[in-house]
Order: structure tokens, then C-alpha cells, then sequence
């Protein structure tokens, strides 16, 4: 019973466009939202959140947008770069944290 | 100086066997939490533990057990290893308030031969 869904395991993108990493929940109840960067060998760390009483939050090159009818939540990073390729996982919060099986994006020079 | 610190990194052991990966965290969080990163790379909540409360996800084996020495540190016992039990384990903190900020331990990868 996977509540957050991932549903690209990887994604590959030229240097300097414009990267969308999308997610789907089925838990109305979440609350919470967040965004987890994980390079190779290492944790996942906290990237970008947004709560449900908000559709978008900005960060610099990343923006996390949230659409709650359709239990949907993307992250947008603009302009990636080779430094951004690393996993990404999409987490929801109500009370646990569950998370997405994560997407793989890969930024080329 | 590393917020969330597991050891061992890597732990290659026989079926049967009992171990241990040990968690600390430097950041002064009220609340651990120890998750199981899956061969589907789901990251699927195992235990979350304050000074108060031990919250056991209900479908992980009572093989594993969760021993809190002091509030900065949070063991995760394995005994009777099995092969299945093969995943990388993370470690996490957070403010006792503030579930929803975990910082991650770099995982410790168990391999059962």
C-alpha cells in the first residue's frame, strides 16, 4: 500500500533546461510535503517543502508546486545542473513520513 | 561535524546471526527514528522513539528491536537474521515538535549471506 508513488524512476536532462520530478499521494490527510535529495552512499537531505495550505513554494533554483484536488505535487528545478543529478524522493507527512520510491534525475553538460 | 552518524556503514553477515547498527544523532532532537530502504528503494518507516514513546510500525518483525541508551543515540537490534532482512537502514532525527524536519543518517547497507 504505497500512499506516495513516484511513478518516473529516472529522468535525464541537458544542463541549463528546466527539470519537472513528479509525485501522486492518496492520502488526503497529508499535511505535509517535502522534497529529499540523496547522492550515492549517503542520506537522504531535506530540500524544499510546502504545506497543504499553500500550491507553491520557491527556493532559489527549486519550486515545489502542490495541486490537492488532484493529490499531486511536482518539484521543478530551473536551471538544473550536473550537480543536481542525484535521487529524489518525495515525502509526505501525517504523523509518519512516507515516502515515494524516488526518481533518478541525471543532468548532462 | 555530522548531525546524524550510523555505524557500521557496511555489515555483511550469515542468516541466523544477531547485529546491531548503532545511531547518534549531535543535533539535540527529541525523537529517532530507524527506516528500511527496500530492493524497490521504498523507504518504509520501521520504529520512532522519544523518551516517551516507542511507536513500532506494526508490520516489522519483533526480530528487530530498538534500544535507546540516552536521548542521542538509538540502536537497532536484528536477531535471527534472515535474508529478506538484506536493505539499507537509515537513521533519523527530529525535533520532538517538528516530525516533519528529519535529517538522515548516511545508511548503513546489511548484506545476510
Amino acid at each position: 500500500d504505497q500512499q506516495v508513488k513516484q511513478n518516473s524512476p529516472s529522468l535525464s536532462v541537458q544542463e541549463g533546461r528546466i527539470s519537472i520530478l513528479n509525485c501522486d499521494y492518496t492520502n488526503s490527510m497529508f499535511d505535509y510535503f517535502l522534497w529529499y535529495k540523496k547522492y550515492p552512499a549517503e542520506g537522504p537531505t531535506f530540500l524544499i517543502s510546502i504545506s497543504s495550505i499553500k500550491d507553491k513554494n520557491e527556493d532559489g533554483r527549486f519550486t515545489v508546486f502542490l495541486n490537492k484536488s488532484a493529490k499531486h505535487l511536482s518539484l521543478h528545478i530551473v536551471p538544473s545542473q550536473p550537480g543536481d543529478s542525484a535521487v529524489y524522493f518525495c515525502a509526505a507527512y501525517d504523523n509518519d513520513m512516507r515516502f515515494g520510491a524516488g526518481t533518478r534525475l541525471t543532468v548532462k553538460p | 561535524d555530522t548531525a546524524v552518524s550510523q555505524t557500521p556503514k557496511y555489515l555483511v553477515t550469515q542468516m541466523g546471526n544477531d547485529k546491531s547498527i548503532k545511531c547518534e544523532q549531535n543535533l539535540g532532537h527529541d525523537t529517532m527514528y530507524w527506516y528500511k530502504q527496500d530492493s524497490k528503494k521504498f523507504l518504509k518507516i520501521m520504529f520512532s522513539y522519544n523518551n516517551k514513546e516507542l511507536i513500532i510500525n506494526e508490520t516489522v518483525p519483533n526480530r528487530f528491536s530498538p534500544k535507546s541508551p540516552d536521548k542521542a543515540h538509538l540502536n537497532l537490534h536484528i536477531n535471527s537474521l534472515e535474508l529478506g532482512d538484506s536493505a539499507v537502514y537509515f537513521c533519523a532525527s527530529s525535533p520532538a515538535s517538528r516530525g516533519n524536519e528529519q535529517f538522515f543518517g548516511p545508511g548503513t547497507r546489511l548484506t545476510v549471506l
